[in-house]
C-alpha cells in the first residue's frame, strides 16, 4: 500500500492563473481532507469529501474548490491564485465509521504550490 | 472558536534528559486532541492521541482539562525523537477537522 499519494509534489504557478492538485487516498479509505500548511505554520483545514460531497469546509474563500471521485480519490481547485496562496497543501484520508466518526488520519507528502 | 497554542517554536535538550512540549488549547466543548509529528523528510504522521491513554515510542500526554493543556512528555529523549510536532484538536464528536497549532521543532543533541 502506498499510502496517500499527491501529484504534483511541486509545482510554480502565476498569479490569477487557477490550479489543480490531486490525492489518492490510502487503500480502503474513503474520506478525504485537504489542508493547508503555510511557511512557518501548522496545517490549516480547508474542507474534507465524503460520498463525493463536501462534509465540511474551513475559513477559506470560494476560490478553493474540490472534488471526489467515485473512486475515493480528490482533487483541490484554486482559482485566481494570489502570491498568500503559496504553501504545502496536504491531503489527509481516513475512514468515515458507523458512528459518524473518522479514524485515524493518514497524510500525503503534499504539494508545494508557488504562486509567482 | 477552537485554538492550539504552542507557545515553543524550538526546544533543545540532551540526549537522555527528559523532555516536555507543550500544547494549550482554547474550546468550550470536550475536544479530542492529538500530537502529531513529522521527522526529517517524512509526512506527517500520528503520534497519539488523548482517548487512547497510551504510550508511544515512550512519549504519553494527558490532557488537563482544568488547564486546557495536554503536553507531551518523554522522560529521557532520544536523537531519533528529533522532529517537528504539531499538537492538534478535533471537537464535534470525530477527528475529520483538525485544528493545528504552529508547531515545536525538537532538536536532542548528542
Amino acid at each position: 500500500d502506498a499510502g496517500v499519494t499527491q501529484s504534483p509534489t511541486h509545482l510554480i504557478k502565476t498569479r490569477g492563473q487557477q490550479v489543480t492538485l490531486r490525492c489518492s487516498p490510502k487503500s480502503g479509505h474513503d474520506t478525504v481532507s485537504w489542508y493547508q500548511q503555510a511557511l512557518g505554520q501548522g496545517p490549516q483545514f480547508i474542507f474534507q469529501y465524503y460520498e463525493e460531497e463536501e462534509r465540511q469546509r474551513g475559513n477559506f474563500p470560494d476560490r478553493f474548490s474540490g472534488h471526489q471521485f467515485p473512486n475515493y480519490s480528490s482533487e483541490l481547485n484554486v482559482n485566481a491564485l494570489l502570491l498568500g496562496d503559496s504553501a504545502l497543501y496536504l491531503c489527509a484520508s481516513s475512514v468515515l465509521t458507523g458512528l459518524n466518526r473518522n479514524t485515524e488520519a493518514f497524510f500525503g507528502q503534499g504539494t508545494r504550490l508557488t504562486v509567482v | 472558536a477552537q485554538r492550539v497554542t504552542q507557545p515553543e517554536k524550538l526546544l533543545s535538550v540532551f540526549k537522555g534528559a527528559p523532555v516536555e512540549l507543550k500544547c494549550n488549547y482554547s474550546y468550550s466543548g470536550s475536544p479530542e486532541l492529538f500530537w502529531y509529528v513529522q521527522y526529517s523528510r517524512q509526512r506527517l504522521q500520528l503520534l497519539l492521541r488523548h482517548i487512547s491513554r497510551e504510550s508511544i515510542k515512550g512519549f504519553t500526554a494527558d490532557l488537563n482539562k482544568g488547564e486546557t493543556s495536554f503536553h507531551l512528555k518523554k522522560p529521557f529523549a532520544q536523537e531519533e525523537d528529533s522532529a517537528m510536532y504539531y499538537c492538534a484538536l478535533s471537537y464535534g464528536g470525530s477527528n475529520y477537522k483538525l485544528t493545528f497549532g504552529k508547531g515545536t521543532l525538537l532538536t536532542v543533541n548528542p
